[in-house]
């Protein structure tokens, strides 16, 4: 199994370009999450979503849209990119609901994105 | 939320038992202890959690103190490819739109040969 994959690793944009992050897991998880992490930040929950079809908003989820067509895949949205959204975005995915005692997230490897 | 305090930064010599402290003394009753963590340029990985008892898996142990104001992580054989950062989180309530797991700096743990 490969768990959760991130494509790209490495991204480098302009202000206002738009680009689409996705997201893949392979565990059969119902749950998965969007963060982005900051130095001295830690994780910042940007988006999630508890099932196909469907999505919430996080902490952060200002300049960001997803989607989740299929239950194997969660994508994060730019539209028009800001240097403020230079950051390392995470995402993850879990058996049990975000609201349950027990939440082990499985994470990806993240993507490097800088917007210039 | 309750806070969590860790060292920033601690060595360990290979082989030896790696003994990871952290204070949440404003924990509440119903908040667990969760531990995660980032190995260099990846994503944050869970290791173990629990309430109030001392939980192990084959990863690492927790001990929890009886007041449940501070819990040591201890990986009882550390090797270098447990040199990261590890996160000592207390998992707040859910609400809708929160991070259920907060991470603060961690402890970057140095396994040394």
């Amino acid at each position: 199994n490969a768990g959760v994959t991130q494509t790209p690793k490495f991204r480098v944009l302009k202000t206002g370009q738009s680009m689409t992050l996705l997201c893949a897991q392979d565990m059969n998880h119902e749950y998965m999450y969007w963060y982005r992490q900051d130095p001295g930040m830690g994780l910042r929950l940007i988006h999630y979503s508890v099932g196909e079809g469907t999505t919430a908003k996080g902490e952060v989820p200002d300049g960001y849209n997803v989607s989740r067509l299929k239950k194997q895949n969660f994508l994060l949205g730019l539209e028009s990119a800001a240097p403020s959204q230079t950051s390392v975005y995470f995402c993850a995915s879990s058996y049990h609901p975000p609201e349950s005692s027990y939440n082990e997230q499985f994470f990806g490897p993240g993507t490097r994105l800088t917007v210039l | 939320d309750a806070k969590t305090t860790q060292p920033p930064s601690m060595d360990c010599a290979e082989g030896r038992a790696a003994n990871l402290p952290c204070n949440h003394s404003t924990i509440s009753g119903n908040e667990y202890v969760y531990w995660y963590r980032q190995i260099h340029s990846q994503g944050p990985q869970y290791i173990i959690h629990g309430l109030k008892n001392n939980e192990t898996n084959e990863m690492a142990s927790l001990i929890i103190t009886e007041d449940r104001k501070s819990s040591t992580l201890i990986l009882p054989h550390a090797t270098l490819r447990d040199t990261a950062v590890y996160y000592c989180i207390v998992r707040p309530s859910w609400n809708s739109g929160n991070t259920p797991l907060v991470f603060g700096k961690g402890t970057r743990l140095s396994v040394i040969a």
